[in-house]
C-alpha cells in the first residue's frame, strides 16, 4: 500500500517568515494530494489540494508543489501569522478515495 | 448543510463497557471513513465504506471493534469490551465518490476509558 512520510515533525518560525513542510509518497499511482490543518482540539480541515496533472497551486499565502518524478510534494506558507500555528497533515490518494496521511507537522509561529 | 455530525462529543466509560460512536455523513456523500487519533500513533484509518459497503477494515485494531453503516445517513463504530488503550479521539469523515475530493471531518468523539 501507499506510505507517506512527512518532515519535519515540529517547526518553529518567526512571524512573517516562511514555513515549508515536505512529504514523500511511495505509490506512483497516487494522484490526489490534500493538505489539512488541525488546530488544537478541533477537526482537520482542508486548506489546499493538488492533483497529479498540476505541478503547483497557490491560494493567497499558501502554495503546494508536486514533483511526480521524485514522488514528493510540499506545503509553503509565506508571511506566517500566529493563527497559522497548528498541526498540518499531508495525504496521498489513488483512484480510490482512501487517504494515506502523513504523521503531521506541528507548526508554531512566534510573534 | 450541517456538516458531518458525530455523537457523543465526549464519552467517559469504565473498562469492559460497550461504547457506541455515531456518525451522520453529509447528505449526498457516499463514502464514509472512521479514524482514530492519538498522540502516539497520529491519525489512523480504521475502516471506510463506499455506498454503505465496507471496503477496507484492515485498520480495525481488534475484533473488539466493529462498524456498521445500515443506510446512507448513519454509521456506528462499536467497541466491546472497551480498554484504557482505546482512549483517543475518533473522527468520522465523509466524501463524494464522484470525483477525487476532500474528506470532510466531523468534530470528533473524545473517548476516555478508565
Amino acid at each position: 500500500g501507499e506510505n507517506v512520510e512527512q518532515h519535519p515533525s515540529t517547526l518553529s518560525v518567526q512571524e512573517g517568515d516562511s514555513a515549508v513542510i515536505k512529504c514523500t509518497y511511495s505509490d506512483s499511482a497516487s494522484n490526489y494530494f490534500p493538505w489539512y490543518k488541525q488546530e488544537l482540539g478541533k477537526r482537520p480541515q482542508l486548506i489546499i489540494d493538488i492533483r497529479s496533472n498540476v505541478g503547483e497551486k497557490k491560494d493567497q499565502r499558501i502554495a503546494v508543489t508536486l514533483n511526480k518524478t521524485a514522488k514528493h510534494f510540499s506545503l509553503h506558507i509565506t508571511e506566517t501569522q500566529p493563527e497559522d500555528s497548528a498541526v498540518y497533515f499531508c495525504a496521498a490518494s489513488t483512484a480510490g478515495n482512501q487517504f494515506y496521511f502523513g504523521t503531521g507537522t506541528s507548526l508554531t509561529v512566534i510573534p | 448543510d450541517a456538516g458531518v455530525i458525530q455523537s457523543p462529543r465526549h464519552e467517559v466509560t469504565e473498562m469492559g463497557q460497550e461504547v457506541t460512536l455515531r456518525c451522520k455523513p453529509i447528505s449526498g456523500h457516499n463514502s464514509l471513513f472512521w479514524y482514530r487519533q492519538t498522540m502516539m500513533r497520529g491519525l489512523e484509518l480504521l475502516i471506510y465504506f463506499n455506498n454503505n459497503v465496507p471496503i477496507d477494515d484492515s485498520g480495525m485494531p481488534e475484533d473488539r471493534f466493529s462498524a456498521k453503516m445500515p443506510n446512507a445517513s448513519f454509521s456506528t463504530l462499536k467497541i466491546q469490551p472497551s480498554e484504557p488503550r482505546d482512549s483517543a479521539v475518533y473522527f468520522c469523515a465523509s466524501s463524494s465518490l464522484a470525483r477525487m475530493s476532500e474528506q470532510y471531518f466531523g468534530p470528533g468523539t473524545r473517548l476516555t476509558v478508565t
